[in-house]
């Protein structure tokens, strides 16, 4: 298993520009996640997924868009970049369980110049 | 009040000591909880799980009190290679789903 998979890695974008965020987790989990980290801070969520078809605003999801398509994928639309928007995304996973954890993927680091 | 507190430290604490960290949770009905370790630029990642009884993992021991609605997390004999951020985890039902609050993490620096 890959676990959580997050692409890009890194990204510089200018302000007003879009992009969209990919993760995919392979491990068949109904639960994804979206959080943003600042530097020094802790994680935000910015939306989540009980599973395909459905996605639910977390505590920061002005700016953002999501789809849940398939159970597997679940990304993460930007349509106009923002300097405040500069972050660590973190995409997360677990299976449906209040005693499961969460797999998260290595991030993406972005800049909104 | 925060749903989930921790102190953000930084502790800094020699190699060979031992560290506590706490946390506390406000929710009563919250059923699961964890300790995660998030190394700097890094993902968070499990540590451990926290059951009632209490639970160790080599140098680590977590400890649940649920009528105090706090977590605790001791690291004995501290290594250079401890020193992260360690993030307490609390999970609950919300509406039906699964709900999963992380703490803002306390930093640990294990100074030579």
């Amino acid at each position: 298993n890959a676990g959580v998979t997050q692409t890009p890695k890194f990204r510089i974008l200018k302000i007003g520009q879009s992009m969209t965020l990919q993760c995919t987790q392979d491990m068949n989990h109904n639960y994804m996640y979206w959080y943003r980290q600042d530097p020094g801070m802790g994680l935000k969520l910015i939306y989540y997924s009980v599973g395909a078809g459905i996605t639910d605003k977390g505590e920061v999801p002005n700016g953002y868009n999501v789809s849940r398509s398939t159970t597997e994928d679940f990304p993460l639309r930007l349509e106009l970049a923002a300097p405040s928007q500069t972050s660590v995304y973190f995409c997360a996973s677990t299976r449906a369980g209040t005693t499961d954890t969460q797999y998260f993927g290595p991030g993406t680091r972005l800049t909104v110049l | 009040r925060k749903e989930v507190e921790q102190d953000p430290g930084p502790f800094n604490v020699p190699e060979g000591a031992t560290v506590a960290f706490n946390c506390t949770y406000s929710n009563s009905a919250s059923q699961s909880f964890f300790w995660y370790r998030q190394d700097c630029r890094k993902e968070p990642k499990l540590l451990m799980s926290v059951y009632s009884s209490g639970n160790e993992d080599g140098r680590f021991t977590a400890q649940l009190n649920r009528a105090s609605q706090y977590i605790s997390l001791l690291i004995r004999d501290s290594k250079l290679s401890d020193s992260a951020t360690y993030l307490c985890v609390v999970n609950s039902y919300s509406g039906g789903y699964q709900k999963v609050t992380f703490g803002t993490g306390t930093k640990l620096q294990v100074i030579p």
